[in-house]
């Protein structure tokens, strides 16, 4: 059973545009949420993350929407520029718990065309 | 050196061979983590290790062997491997003053024939 989920495997989008990516989750323990972006041959990177405290997070050109009610989390960025094309994950996490166990959606690729 | 490092990044391996993943982090991290990759499935974690003592084991089988000798490096040793567990293994670090945000290895991928 997914508990985190990206239910679009890719997305692509014209260059300065808006990017929107969606993720839900189902475990209403989770309190905090982060995006990682990955390039091919690469490591995930952390982006951005949010608190269940806070509906929004802001950071340049990316922001994390957090809606509780509906267990829905998204990443803005504005404008899109060809860097920004990789595999976004988004994840979770109990803070209550131990080791820090991540829960990861299975990624959108975010394709940025000039 | 800065990061964290793994090696090798490629690595072809028969069914009885036993080989082994390094992962080393230069961070001054003191939780280091494996992840499994395959395609079209989310990471998967495998081990946690918190202050080099295995805290999390995800039901992993035994042809993967986990070894953290100190904080900095995190081993995989891998033997009898089937096809199946070919994949992309992820090392990951943390410390305790951002214990949310994982930072990642480029990966080993591994294929298992």
């Amino acid at each position: 059973d997914q508990q985190v989920k990206q239910n679009s495997p890719s997305l692509s989008v014209q260059e300065g545009r808006i990017s929107i990516l969606n993720c839900d989750y189902t475990n209403s323990m989770f309190d905090y949420f982060l995006w990682y972006k990955k390039y091919p041959a690469e490591g995930p990177t952390f982006l951005i993350s949010i608190s269940s405290i806070k509906d929004k997070n802001e950071d340049g050109r990316f922001t994390v929407f957090l809606n509780k009610s509906a267990k829905h989390l998204s990443l803005h960025i504005v404008p899109s520029q060809p860097g920004d094309s990789a595999v976004y994950f988004c994840a979770a996490i109990y803070s209550g718990g131990s080791n820090y166990k991540l829960t990861f959606g299975k990624g959108t690729l975010l394709t940025v065309n000039p | 050196e800065t990061g964290v490092t793994q090696t090798p990044r490629h690595l072809v391996m028969g069914m009885t061979n036993k080989k082994s993943l390094k992962c080393e982090q230069h961070l001054g991290h003191n939780a280091m983590y494996w992840y499994k990759q395959s395609a079209k499935k989310p990471l998967e974690l495998m081990f946690v290790y918190n202050f080099k003592e295995q805290t999390e084991n995800n039901s992993v089988p035994s042809r993967f062997s986990p070894e953290c000798p100190n904080s900095s490096h995190l081993f995989l040793h891998l033997h009898t491997l089937q096809p199946e567990d070919s994949a992309l293994y992820l090392c990951a670090s943390t410390s305790m003053s951002a214990a949310y945000e994982q930072y990642f290895g480029p990966g080993t991928r591994l294929t298992v024939t």
